[in-house]
Order: structure tokens, then sequence, then C-alpha cells
């Protein structure tokens, strides 16, 4: 059961939107910055979003960041079938630990 | 461009220490902001955070492994350390090193190690 909790999956068309929630509390998400991750299958997590809408300069802008109280929120335009993989959440508790959520399978129908 | 690089035994016996060493090139591990740290995956499971320290000591752990776990940073050698002591087949994982902005987030990962504990 992780801290955080992200829908177990989300699916959308080539070229569509789509959104992935990150729901938390006030112990992490409601006082701390979020991050996003990608994990493309086999390979490690790669950072796409950092101090909840702040992206590394290699992301492309298609990829971007929310946050709102103890929730955050992930968009991804413009779909394309390389953009499947799982997504991650992350931030810090105030349990003095970092917490990642479930994770969410994105499929590009 | 930082590279992170894990290295270790695939295979560990129940009740035995788990020790993985990463090795950082491309960059210095002496400024104290970054944290170094450790995160595994357990097969077809999601991301978790085992913990992290700064070169100058200053050490965080999830609180769950806190009794089994401790993150050493050699600045000199340009590595840090995991140790997991007393594992079990939960400890089954591909473990993640990775440098850490601050206490959060990870923003360079290595590629992953993965560790079997078998008898």
């Amino acid at each position: 059961q992780s801290v955080l909790t992200q829908p177990p999956s989300v699916s959308a068309a080539p070229g569509q939107k789509v959104t992935i929630s990150c729901s938390g509390s006030s112990s992490n998400i409601g006082n701390n910055v979020v991050s996003w991750y990608q994990q493309l299958p086999g390979t490690a997590p790669k950072l796409l979003i950092y101090d909840n809408d702040k992206r590394p300069s290699e992301i492309p802008d298609r990829f971007s960041g929310s946050k709102s109280g103890t929730s955050a929120t992930l968009a991804i335009t413009g779909l394309q079938t390389g953009d499947e993989a799982d997504y991650y959440c992350g931030t810090w508790d105030s349990s003095l630990s970092a917490v990642f959520g479930g994770g969410t399978k994105l499929s590009v129908l | 461009q930082l590279q992170l690089r894990e290295s270790g035994p695939g295979l560990v016996k129940p009740s035995d220490t788990l020790s993985l060493t990463c090795i950082v090139s491309g960059g210095s591990m002496s400024r104290s902001f970054y944290y170094w740290g450790w995160i595994r995956q357990s097969p077809g499971k999601g991301l978790e955070w085992i913990g992290s320290s700064s070169s100058t000591g200053s050490a965080y752990y999830k609180p769950s492994l806190v009794n089994r776990v401790s993150i050493s940073v050699d600045t000199s050698s340009n590595q840090f350390s995991l140790r997991l002591t007393s594992v079990t087949a939960t400890d089954t994982a591909v473990y993640y090193c990775a440098r850490l902005d601050g206490l959060f987030p990870p923003d360079s990962w290595g590629q992953g190690t993965l560790v079997i504990v078998s008898s």
C-alpha cells in the first residue's frame, strides 16, 4: 500500500491528452513539492517534473505538472506511442522519508 | 554528464547482508547539497525509497528499514554504498542508486541491478 495514491492505469489515443493524478495528505504533498518520473519498460526511472511544475531542460513541454492542496497532476499532451510507460509521483514526507505513488501504466491506444 | 553504476552480487542468501556499491562518474560528489541514495523496485511492483545520505554523513532511511540499513558516502573514491542486513525473500528487487537534489527528488539514476535473495 503506497503512501501516495495513483490510478493503476490510464489510456488515450495518439495525439490526445491524458492526466494522471497523485493524491496524498498534509504530511507529504500538502507541505512539500512533488516530482514525477517516467519508467519505460526495462529501464530506470527518469525525472520528468520537479518542484511541482518544472521540467528538466531535456523534457519536452508536452509534459506538465501541477499541484493543488494535497493532490498533484501530471498532464501529457500530443500523446505518442513512445509515451507508453509507467509514471510515478514522489515527494518528501513528515516521517523524514521519501514516498512514491504506486505507479500508473499509460497505454496509448 | 553524471553517470551512476551499481555493482555487487546478484544473489544473496536469506539472513545474510546485501552490499551494493554505486560508482559515480562525470561529476563530483563533494557538494554537500546533494544526497546520494538507494531506491528499489520489487518484481512487477512500484518504487520504494530505501534511504539517502549526504557527503557530510547526514542520512535518512525509510522507517521500516532503519534497523537494517546503512548508506555510506566516500567522496575520495567517488562512490557510495548500501548495506542491508538480515535479508529475506521480500528484499528481492532491482536496486537503483541515485543522486538526489537536496533531500528529494532523485535527478540522476543508475541503470539498476537485480538482487535475488535465495538459498
